[in-house]
């Protein structure tokens, strides 16, 4: 696609219930990332998957968070058991092999109550 | 522990002056710097990097400045058009960590007319 699509754009969850956001990366990019915002804070990196290698999982909060990349393009965060300090909007990003300029979906706003 | 620090959350400019925004990071590792800009209910988009190698870069309207012994970067944007207001994110990465940013919490901009 033209750029990096997400979905749902929004979701209202409660609290200990499992959630899975999607990433469409841009076609051809071979690297996608994770990151979330949560209110007033800056960007904060999850996780980052770069072809086939092992995925760099260092920013995952805890083991509630988990993210899989099928067939080298489509990614999906799953967050088990969700918290309420896990709402934040959650981005994605794409960029062509290991690189600084990155290019963000929209996000998907998750608001646990 | 925020690594990547923008002290200013906003700042109002009027339309043809210089808007000038500020960041400061701690860690000695950081060797690329770049500048993203975000609009209401939209991912980031990239807007200008720098190397540690310079002090210096330019691109149109927009100019990142890098004092490195201050561990402090700025970004200037001379004329301001109202189309520039939105938030500025600064964001670093290591060396050899290309695909891990930090970001700061950013700063809202608007230009006034």
């Amino acid at each position: 696609g033209a750029g990096v699509s997400q979905s749902p754009s929004n979701k209202v969850t409660e609290k200990g219930k499992d959630v899975e956001l999607r990433c469409d990366p841009i076609s051809g990019h071979t690297a996608l990332y994770w990151y979330r915002q949560s209110l007033g804070q800056g960007l904060e990196f999850l996780i980052y998957f770069q072809g086939n290698s092992a995925p760099d999982k260092s920013g995952l909060p805890s083991d509630r968070f988990s993210a899989e990349r099928t067939g080298g393009s489509v990614s999906t965060l799953t967050i088990q058991r969700t918290q309420q300090e896990d709402s934040a909007v959650y981005l994605c990003a794409s960029s062509l092999g290991e690189a600084n300029v990155l290019t963000f979906g929209a996000g998907s706003r998750l608001t646990v109550l | 522990d925020q690594q990547v620090k923008q002290n200013s959350p906003s700042l109002s400019v009027q339309e043809g002056r210089i808007s000038i925004l500020n960041c400061d990071y701690t860690n000695s590792m950081f060797d690329y710097f770049l500048w993203y800009k975000k609009y209401p209910a939209e991912g980031p988009t990239f807007l200008i990097s720098i190397s540690s190698i310079k002090d210096k870069n330019e691109d149109g309207r927009f100019t990142v400045f890098l004092n490195k012994s201050a561990k402090h970067l700025s970004l200037h944007i001379v004329p301001s058009q109202p189309g520039d207001s939105a938030v500025y994110f600064c964001a670093a990465s290591e060396i050899g960590t290309a695909s891990k940013l930090t970001f700061g919490t950013g700063t809202r901009l608007q230009v006034t007319l």
